[in-house]
C-alpha cells in the first residue's frame, strides 16, 4: 500500500459546473477526513467519517458540498455550483482505530486536489 | 474551541544548523495532543512528531524534537542538522479531547528555507 491516495491531482473548472474528488485511504484506515487548503493557511477541516458513517461535519460545509464513503473504503467529494472561492487544495487524510479517537491518533494525508475555478 | 497560532511566516536556516519553529495553543480541553507536519511544494501533509499533554517528557524522533511547555502553551520544533530536503511549510496542529471533536486544528504555518 503506497499511502492516501486522492484524484484528480488537479482539476479546472468553470464556474458552476459540479467537480466530484475522489480519496483512497490506507486499505486498513477505517477513518477517513477531508480537509481544505487556501493559498497561505493552514488546512481547515471539512467532515470525517468512521467506516461509513459521516459523523462530523464543519459548517464551512455549505449545501453545494456532499461527501460520501459508501462502503466504507473510498470517499468522494462533490462540490454543486463551483464559485471562485471554492478554488483551493482539498486534502484527504486517513487513520485508524477504534472507540474513541483519542488525542494521539496521527493522520496519513493524500498529496491533495487542487481546484481552480475560472 | 481550539486554536494554533505560528508567528513566523518564513525562517531561513544554514545547512547543518539547527532551527526551532515556534507553536503557541489555546484550549480548554483537558486532553490534547500537539502535531507537527511538514508540507513540501508537492502537497502532501507528511507526518513528523506527536506530544500528548500528558506526556512527562518532550517527544523526539530522529532529527526532530517538541519542545513542549505547558505553562506557556507552547509546543516548539526544533529541527537539528538542517539539511536541504527539509525546505518546506511546516505545521502544528492541535486535536483535542473532549470538545475539539475528531478533527485537527491547525496553524497557518512556516516556510522554511534551508541555504548552503
Amino acid at each position: 500500500d503506497t499511502g492516501v491516495s486522492q484524484d484528480p491531482r488537479h482539476k479546472i473548472t468553470k464556474r458552476g459546473q459540479n467537480v466530484t474528488f475522489r480519496c483512497d485511504p490506507i486499505s486498513e484506515h477505517n477513518r477517513l477526513y477531508w480537509y481544505r487548503q487556501t493559498l497561505g493557511q493552514g488546512p481547515e477541516f471539512l467532515t470525517y467519517f468512521q467506516n461509513e458513517a459521516q459523523l462530523e461535519k464543519s459548517r464551512l460545509l455549505s449545501d453545494r458540498f456532499s461527501a460520501e464513503r459508501p462502503k466504507g473504503s473510498f470517499s468522494t467529494l462533490e462540490i454543486q455550483r463551483t464559485e471562485q472561492g471554492d478554488s483551493a487544495m482539498y486534502l484527504c487524510a486517513s487513520s485508524s482505530g477504534q472507540g474513541a479517537i483519542g488525542t494521539n491518533t496521527e493522520a496519513f494525508f493524500g498529496q491533495g486536489t487542487r481546484l481552480t475555478v475560472v | 474551541a481550539q486554536k494554533i497560532t505560528q508567528t513566523q511566516p518564513g525562517m531561513f536556516v544554514q545547512e547543518k544548523e539547527a532551527v526551532t519553529l515556534d507553536c503557541t495553543y489555546d484550549t480548554s480541553d483537558p486532553s490534547y495532543g500537539l502535531f507537527w507536519y511538514k508540507q513540501p511544494s508537492s502537497g502532501e501533509m507528511i507526518f513528523l512528531i506527536y506530544q500528548g499533554s500528558y506526556d512527562q517528557q518532550n517527544a523526539t524522533e530522529g532529527r526532530y524534537s517538541l519542545n513542549f511547555q505547558k505553562a506557556r502553551k507552547s509546543a516548539n520544533l526544533v529541527i537539528s542538522a538542517s539539511q536541504l530536503g527539509d525546505s518546506a511549510m511546516y505545521f502544528c496542529a492541535m486535536r483535542a479531547y473532549p470538545g475539539g471533536g475528531n478533527k485537527l486544528t491547525f496553524g497557518t504555518g512556516t516556510q522554511l528555507k534551508v541555504e548552503l
